[in-house]
């Protein structure tokens, strides 16, 4: 399977406690997001990288939050001390840009959803 | 991105057309219309865009009125699997901040047997 692919996609953690989630993109795909949702809404846009650049951060990225992608290939977004706020479902996706004729759509992940105590 | 504005909920009834509509009123020249939808636990799933010419291709058709202001998804014979929350994004196709989509609340559409 060739799509996006998140680890793990189950995490249960107790308040003050340190998680990480990893991402894997298509293999081409240059661009990579992260997104969060909570249930019942659609996904919030936390930040994006071109290759290993981080463009852009939402405001909804709090200090707590930081997301790398160190050889523009995989990504990791970690949350230091866990609030229980912070319970969600955390969502990857990737996409191409920059090759004419692509449709520039978001791929995404399965996502991993995380659960404070 | 422009914002749109769904209902929260449609029935359909299998096998039948559905139809959702999307507003964009304040859409912008050069952004397009895209269309995910989202099944329960999984991640967000593309299924067509548009700029002004309506669009078909195996999944779906996009409507897009001749003002741009709207547009329906149409998903021709609707089936229990289509259950699912649909998305409607105005959006730019090529630009760096292409990747920062709004997602809103969605449709959800629940077909019925």
């Amino acid at each position: 399977d060739t799509g996006v692919s998140q680890n793990p996609r189950h995490k249960i953690t107790k308040r003050g406690q340190n998680v990480t989630f990893r991402c894997d993109p298509i293999s081409e795909h240059n661009r990579l997001y992260w997104y969060r949702q909570t249930l019942g809404q659609g996904p919030e846009f936390l930040t994006y990288f071109q290759n290993e650049a981080q463009l852009e951060k939402s405001r909804l990225l709090s200090d707590r939050f930081s997301a790398e992608r160190p050889k523009g290939s995989f990504s990791t977004l970690e949350i230091q001390r866990t609030e229980q706020g912070d319970s969600a479902m955390y969502l990857c996706a990737s996409s191409l840009l920059g090759q004419a004729g692509n449709t520039g759509e978001l791929f995404f992940g399965e996502g991993s959803r995380l659960t404070v105590l | 991105d422009a914002k749109t504005t769904q209902p929260p909920s449609m029935d359909c009834a299998e096998g039948r057309a559905a139809n959702l509509p999307c507003n964009h009123s304040t859409i912008s020249g050069n952004e397009y219309v895209y269309w995910y939808r989202q099944i329960h636990s999984q991640g967000p799933q593309y299924i067509i865009h548009g700029l002004k010419n309506n669009e078909t291709n195996e999944m779906a058709s996009l409507i897009i009125t001749e003002d741009r202001k709207s547009s329906t998804l149409i998903l021709p014979h609707a089936t229990l699997r289509d259950t699912a929350v649909y998305y409607c994004i105005a959006r730019l196709r090529f630009n760096t901040n292409a990747g920062k989509s709004t997602f809103g609340d969605g449709t959800t559409l629940t077909v019925k047997p």
